[in-house]
């Protein structure tokens, strides 16, 4: 079965740090980039980072740019958001996400995964 | 950064009815040398992630119903529900590909009258 499994959300501090982890499967995990998107509670989608399927090439939001880092390890099909200096404002649920086509660079997005919950609060 | 504006930003259809949701871009999604437009659309019901359903502005995604299509090029789009059905209350985004930083439309929720 294709699906996305995300994992590592919970509670942290202002200023503190989270990695959380997406687990993918049924599908050539290193052919497709993929990326993070988030949705605070009662709001809208909001894009924060993107990998291509080799891992050499990414994108951040610029509301995350210096604070946050994609990955991936193309050996255990895992994509990766490590989340530092955390904010009030980045409470979200994370969604992982998959591009809809193979290695063409083209990011709309075909598989979500159920999304992790991120609580930045004191 | 490339702007992505919903209208409405809510409707409520009887159901059977015709459902149309617009989005316009801050600039042009089209790319003219492959004459496609970066434009796809999700749906989201609550609690639940988000679901592709239309992409390339037109190209409706598989297993999708075909009471959903999209219409439009450049910088103003259309998703249309021809005949809503109750399964069919959600939220609906806009989102164009066409240069990062990708970007959403701020949704429209859809229900029944």
């Amino acid at each position: 079965e294709v699906q996305l499994l995300e994992s590592g959300g919970g509670l942290v501090q202002p200023g503190g740090s989270l990695r959380l982890s997406c687990a993918a499967s049924g599908f050539t995990f290193s052919d497709f980039g993929m990326s993070w998107v988030r949705q605070a509670p009662g709001k809208g989608l909001e894009w924060v980072s993107a990998i291509t399927g080799s891992g050499n090439n990414t994108h951040n939001a610029d509301s995350v740019k210096g604070r946050f880092t994609i990955s991936r390890d193309n050996s255990k099909s895992t994509l990766y958001l490590q989340m530092n200096s955390l904010r009030a404002e980045d409470t979200a649920v994370y969604y992982c996400a998959k591009v809809g086509k193979p290695r063409l660079g083209i990011w709309y997005f075909d598989l979500w995964g159920r999304g992790t919950l991120v609580t930045v609060s004191s | 950064d490339i702007v992505m504006t919903q209208s409405p930003d809510s409707l409520a259809v009887s159901l059977g009815e015709r459902a149309t949701i617009n989005c316009k871009s801050s600039q042009s999604v089209l790319y003219t040398s492959n004459d496609k437009n970066y434009l796809a659309w999700y749906q989201q019901k609550p609690g639940q992630p988000p679901k592709l359903l239309i992409y390339w502005a037109s190209t409706r995604e598989s297993g999708v119903p075909d009471r959903f299509s999209g219409s439009g090029s450049g910088a103003d789009f259309t998703l249309t529900i021809s005949g809503l059905q109750a399964e069919d209350v959600a939220f609906y985004y806009c989102q164009q590909y066409h240069s990062p930083p990708w970007t959403f439309g701020q949704g429209t929720r859809v229900e029944i009258k």
